[in-house]
């Protein structure tokens, strides 16, 4: 059972616009969420972490905010630019490590 | 923060063989954790390797199929044994730094492993 959700596979948005990527989770223990970029053929980079005392979490064009009575969380990117294109992924710490949702491709066109 | 260095960034291997991924930290880090990324899946937890000890595999994991060295803090290897096209993967080595509430997760390179 997948304890880390990421229910839309693909989002496509265009340059200048807003892209927000979802992720849902099961277990109420988590307390602390990061967001990854991965590009091809390259390991995951951490973008935006967000702890779960707080709602929000802000830094540059990247915002997350976080929902613990609906278990949601998710991430905002403003303005979207065409290098935002890759696959992002949401994850949760359990214990010392990361439960991963499967990832959102994300492609911004200009 | 941390630097990992992982290798090979790719492989191509014959079924039945056995292939070693290398991956090194420019710090001292208690645990080193192994994930493994099949097409289309989530990033999944092989591992966690820690200094002195032996590892601890997760739900689905066994040490026969996924040996795993850490003979100092700052390097570890992940084997996989015996290879069949299952195997496919991209494969991955992480560390976590900082404390509680304030961590952040850093990743090798990635190693992609095709078996034919």
């Amino acid at each position: 059972d997948q304890q880390v959700k990421q229910n839309s596979p693909s989002l496509s948005v265009q340059e200048g616009r807003i892209s927000i990527l979802n992720c849902d989770y099961t277990n109420s223990m988590f307390d602390y969420f990061l967001w990854y970029k991965k590009y091809p053929a390259e390991g995951p980079t951490f973008l935006i972490s967000i702890s779960s005392i707080k709602d929000k979490n802000e830094d540059g064009r990247f915002t997350v905010f976080l929902n613990k009575s609906a278990k949601h969380l998710s991430l905002h990117i403003v303005p979207s630019q065409p290098g935002d294109s890759a696959v992002y992924f949401c994850a949760a710490i359990a214990g010392t490590a990361l439960i991963f949702g499967k990832g959102t491709t994300l492609s911004v066109s200009s | 923060s941390a630097v990992i260095s992982q290798k090979p960034s790719r492989d191509i291997c014959q079924r039945g063989t056995s292939l070693t991924i290398q991956c090194q930290v420019d710090s001292q880090v208690t645990m080193m954790f192994w994930y493994r990324q099949q097409p289309g899946q989530s990033l999944t937890l092989i591992a966690t390797a820690n200094q002195g000890s032996e590892a601890t595999y997760e739900s689905g994991f066994v040490i026969d199929k996924f040996p795993i060295s850490r003979p100092n803090l700052t390097f570890s290897t992940l084997t996989v044994s015996n290879m069949s096209p299952e195997d496919s993967s991209i494969y991955l080595c992480s560390v976590l730094t900082g404390v509680r509430g304030n961590t952040e997760a850093f990743f090798g390179q990635g190693t992609r492993l095709t078996v034919v």
